[in-house]
């Protein structure tokens, strides 16, 4: 069975401040994909990266980098110099093929990190 | 502009009137997916449809009812709503969601949040 866990369930930061929020992931397919979502105030869901399991590069992408470690099964996200714009929730995503065939998404149950300014 | 549209967008219901809660992409996407989302528990798929005519149950699927008769529309429907299907419903689109190929990113209308009293 699928499983994404984030412990953390709130985080709060002072602006400027770097931040992880941890991700955890349990599977039995060797083929399978993550992801992370944002959640701001607004409530809308919007997609940030996606990585698959043959990939274990480090993923940057401006002030937002990515951490995947197969070996302990964490996918963590770092923000480096928060700024108010990032309070949102964060959410951990896992997909791998179920028993129809489907890509089906599997969720962590959310981070919400607050940057105080 | 390539989108998921849900509509309504906000509802304040009776327990027991039949409702719908509509969704549409113009991306041409296959794989659609109905997810709620409640405090601590993430996201939670209630049922997908991997193209026309093809659905099947998510995690949540106890209490709603969907159908794919054209390949833009995914609606989802609540025959006699109860106070616990009060959440918040995201809407979710990709190009396919077949295992075996490139997961395709999932992406999500604004969401649809329902009070059923």
């Amino acid at each position: 069975a699928q499983k994404v866990t984030q412990a953390q369930t709130e985080i709060s930061v002072v602006e400027k401040e770097d931040v992880t929020l941890d991700c955890v992931y349990e599977t039995r397919d060797t083929t399978y994909y993550l992801f992370w979502y944002k959640q701001p105030p607004s409530g809308e869901l919007v997609f940030l990266i996606r990585r698959n399991s043959f990939d274990e590069q480090n993923e940057i992408s401006g002030r937002y980098s990515w951490n995947f470690q197969k070996s302990t099964s964490s996918f963590n996200f770092t923000i480096t110099a928060s700024q108010v714009v990032d309070s949102a929730v964060y959410f951990c995503a896992l997909s791998g093929p179920d028993q129809t065939g489907a890509n089906n998404l599997f969720f962590g149950t959310g981070t919400r990190l607050t940057v105080i300014p | 502009e390539a989108q998921v549209t849900q509509n309504p967008r906000y509802l304040i219901t009776v327990t027991g009137k039949k409702l719908t809660v509509t969704c549409s992409q113009n991306m041409n996407h296959e794989y659609m997916s109905w997810y709620r989302q409640d405090p601590g528990l993430g996201l939670r798929q209630i049922y997908y449809s991997m193209n026309v005519e093809v659905t099947d149950k998510g995690d949540v699927p106890e209490g709603y009812k969907v159908s794919r008769k054209e390949k833009r529309n995914f609606p989802l429907i609540l025959e006699s709503p109860s106070p616990n299907q009060t959440s918040l419903y995201f809407c979710a689109s990709s190009l396919s969601g077949a295992s075996g190929t490139r997961q395709e990113t999932q992406y999500f209308g604004p969401g649809t949040r329902l009070l059923v009293l």
